[in-house]
């Protein structure tokens, strides 16, 4: 079965810093999201990206992020200026139509630790 | 706005039993679906069911089935013969059609334990 590919599956980086997740969304899916889950808590909302824009962000999805679709596969979510609670596992997931009847595949995650 | 309740933070189940995790949702929405997912210990997100508000039958996946009462506004998730695999958080989540149209909103998650 097709699936999402994140890279890296970890990433440690110091406080202030920028990083970017990496994505490969599913080749025939038109729409992309991130998600980020806390330890230990619920799977949380960031973004959601269609036709090249952004469709839907969250609260947490503040001027500190932003996604980019630089090419035909990848799909990036870049955090300029890293926090104490960035700390989490970023999900990106794809799916082929508009959510609503279409299942969402999640990639593995990245998990991101700031020191 | 919309919300998803998972009550049951932990439950232990004997092998080969069946279980009933729960799920409760609020919406205005005219239009929904309601998905579950599990995540086991390595980390990923699997889906496992969907259930739309007009389907007329409960959805069925193998050993899954989704017990959508529309009125209670519930969507349990049950799981006949339960395996040691099946040891995992399990979410709910839904999409709504205004609410939520370019999303899908994810409740607390039960951690289920598989007992051999």
């Amino acid at each position: 079965e097709p699936e999402v590919t994140q890279t890296p599956s970890h990433q440690v980086t110091q406080m202030g810093q920028e990083v970017i997740l990496r994505c490969v969304p599913i080749s025939n899916h038109l729409y992309f999201y991130w998600y980020r889950q806390i330890l230990g808590q619920k799977v949380e909302f960031l973004v959601s990206f269609y036709n090249n824009e952004i469709s839907e962000k969250s609260e947490i999805f503040d001027d500190q992020f932003s996604v980019e679709r630089p090419d035909g596969s990848n799909f990036t979510l870049k955090i300029r200026s890293t926090k104490l609670e960035d700390s989490a596992m970023y999900f990106c997931a794809s799916s082929e139509g508009r959510t609503g009847q279409e299942k969402l595949f999640f990639g593995s995650g990245t998990q991101l630790s700031v020191l | 706005a919309q919300k998803i309740t998972q009550t049951q933070p932990g439950m232990f189940v004997q092998e080969k039993e069946a279980v009933t995790l729960d799920c409760t949702y609020d919406t205005s929405d005219p239009s929904y679906g309601l998905f579950w997912y599990k995540q086991p210990s390595s980390g990923e997100m699997i889906f496992l069911i969907y259930q739309g508000s007009y389907d007329q039958q409960n959805a069925t996946e193998g050993r899954y089935s989704l017990n959508f009462q529309k009125a209670r506004k519930s969507a349990n998730l049950v799981i006949s013969a339960s395996q040691l695999g099946d040891s995992a958080m399990y979410f709910c989540a839904m999409w709504g059609l205004y609410s939520s149209a370019s999303k899908i909103i994810f409740g607390s998650g039960t951690r289920l334990s598989i007992r051999p």
